[in-house]
């Protein structure tokens, strides 16, 4: 069964500094791997995406992944964060055939505090 | 625009009682998802639909059960049998197709037992 880890729960950024989340996922196949975002009672916006081809990933936002096959990661970052990006985000790997087509695994999130 | 619908935003129950949440899409989506979230836990998967009249158990699909008689349609039902069940639920649904899924989320009810 595939996993998904996010070692850090919470992460705290003074604004206009970078930003790296982690993320390690382990699955048999090539995985499909997605970054949402949360904002506090809402729902789930979709950041960026991998399926295949160029392993560095360009999103919404001004976000970024690369995937990493050797290290089994796919690390979030932005290289200069806003007041309006804390948030919760989420890493999330795609099973069945289709890339998700039986539901995706998520990790448990990381919470992004930003300093003035 | 096209987009999930999931109502009420909040919901309270009492032991004992069984509710259903409604999660309604007008993407045309062939496959529709229920997860769980609690604090500190992430998403869990419950149910899952991929196509009408079909559905599958998630991870913790217990004290729960589902419906999907039409394709915009996935309404959840939590039952008595759930020992806790307050919590954000999120419904979503997906092209599932071309091995390239677009998942799209509702907002989300919060259910919480009282």
């Amino acid at each position: 069964a595939q996993s998904v880890t996010q070692p850090d729960i919470h992460i705290t950024v003074s604004e206009g500094a970078s930003l790296e989340l982690r993320c390690n996922y382990s699955y048999g196949a090539t995985p499909y791997l997605f970054w949402y975002v949360q904002s506090p009672g809402q729902g789930l916006q979709l950041l960026l995406k991998y399926f295949s081809g160029d392993t560095l990933v360009q999103g919404i936002k001004g976000f970024e992944a690369e995937f990493k096959r050797s290290q089994s990661s796919f690390n979030l970052r932005k290289p200069s964060v806003h007041w309006s990006d804390a948030a919760e985000y989420f890493c999330a790997v795609g099973a069945g055939s289709g890339g998700g087509a039986d539901g995706l695994t998520f990790g448990k999130g990381t919470h992004l505090i930003i300093q003035p | 625009d096209g987009g999930i619908t999931q109502s009420p935003k909040y919901l309270f129950r009492k032991e004992g009682q069984n509710v259903t949440l409604s999660c309604e899409q007008n993407l045309n989506h062939d496959a529709m998802y229920w997860y769980r979230q609690d604090p500190g836990q992430g998403l869990r998967l419950i149910y899952y639909s991929q196509i009408v009249n079909d559905f599958q158990k998630g991870d913790i699909a217990e004290g729960y059960s589902v419906s999907r008689e039409k394709k915009e349609s996935f309404p959840l039902t939590v039952t008595s049998a759930q020992k806790n069940p307050t919590a954000f639920y999120l419904c979503a649904s997906s092209r599932n197709t071309g091995g390239n899924p677009g998942y799209t989320f509702g907002s989300g009810t919060r259910l919480t037992v009282v």
